[in-house]
């Protein structure tokens, strides 16, 4: 089973700064996703990728297969930016499964 | 384009009580999974189905959990009897699948369950 972690818990930073959200896993993956949660509940996918980088607007995201690690990139943060951001794992090709990290609660005060 | 669409958006019910959930897919999308949020385990996959077919049911907590994929557009995640324990926020979501490392699920605005 993939064992799926997060840093950090919480993180808490003005407007404007730079914010690196990381992820890790245990074992190989097909595709690793990043995920956003606002305080409303709801579930957007922010990436998918399975090597390199990826980029859209303020986000990017990259990954090393080699080292089993992630990031996630958020450049002049917004308050609008505040939400939980979880990392989530695709271990085959053949299963759609997704095994998910604990999440990263982001706090931009303006 | 509508997304997933899941109802009811709340269920307050008493214990031993069955519970129905549902969720309508994107059209055109053939992959359906059921996720289990609650504060202590975070998000987890119950079960998925592709083509109608459950593919991993690994999941399911118990035989008190049931899915169905009646048609390719809609499913239902029943609990019958229900328990406190079972109170959470469920979310159903699609894709369209194989989807190798190129489609996203999109998901649903998730049904938050109280069992009291």
């Amino acid at each position: 089973k993939n064992e799926v972690e997060q840093s950090p818990q919480n993180l808490t930073a003005q407007e404007g700064e730079f914010i690196t959200i990381n992820c890790s896993y245990s074992v190989g993956i097909s595709a690793l996703h990043w995920l956003q949660q606002h305080p409303g509940g709801g579930i957007v996918s922010l990436f998918m990728l399975s090597s390199g980088k990826k980029k859209h607007g303020r986000l990017i995201a990259t990954i090393n297969i080699q080292e089993k690690h992630s990031s996630l990139h958020i450049t002049a943060s917004h308050p609008r930016d505040s939400a939980v951001y979880i990392c989530a794992v695709k271990e085959d090709f053949g299963n759609e499964k997704l095994t998910f990290g604990t999440g990263t609660r982001l706090t931009i005060i303006p | 384009d509508a997304g997933v669409i899941q109802s009811p958006r709340h269920e307050v019910t008493e214990m031993g009580q069955e519970v129905t959930l549902r969720c309508k897919l994107i059209s055109g999308h053939n992959s359906l999974f059921w996720y289990r949020q609650t504060m202590m385990r975070g998000l987890e996959l119950l079960i998925y189905f592709n083509n109608n077919v459950p593919i991993d049911d690994s999941g399911m907590p118990e035989d008190r959990f049931s899915a169905k994929m009646p048609n390719a557009s809609f499913s239902t995640l029943k609990i019958q009897p229900s328990e406190p324990r079972d109170s959470a926020v469920y979310f159903c979501a699609s894709s369209l699948s194989p989807s190798g490392a190129g489609q996203p699920q999109h998901f649903g605005d998730g049904t938050r369950l109280s069992i009291l």
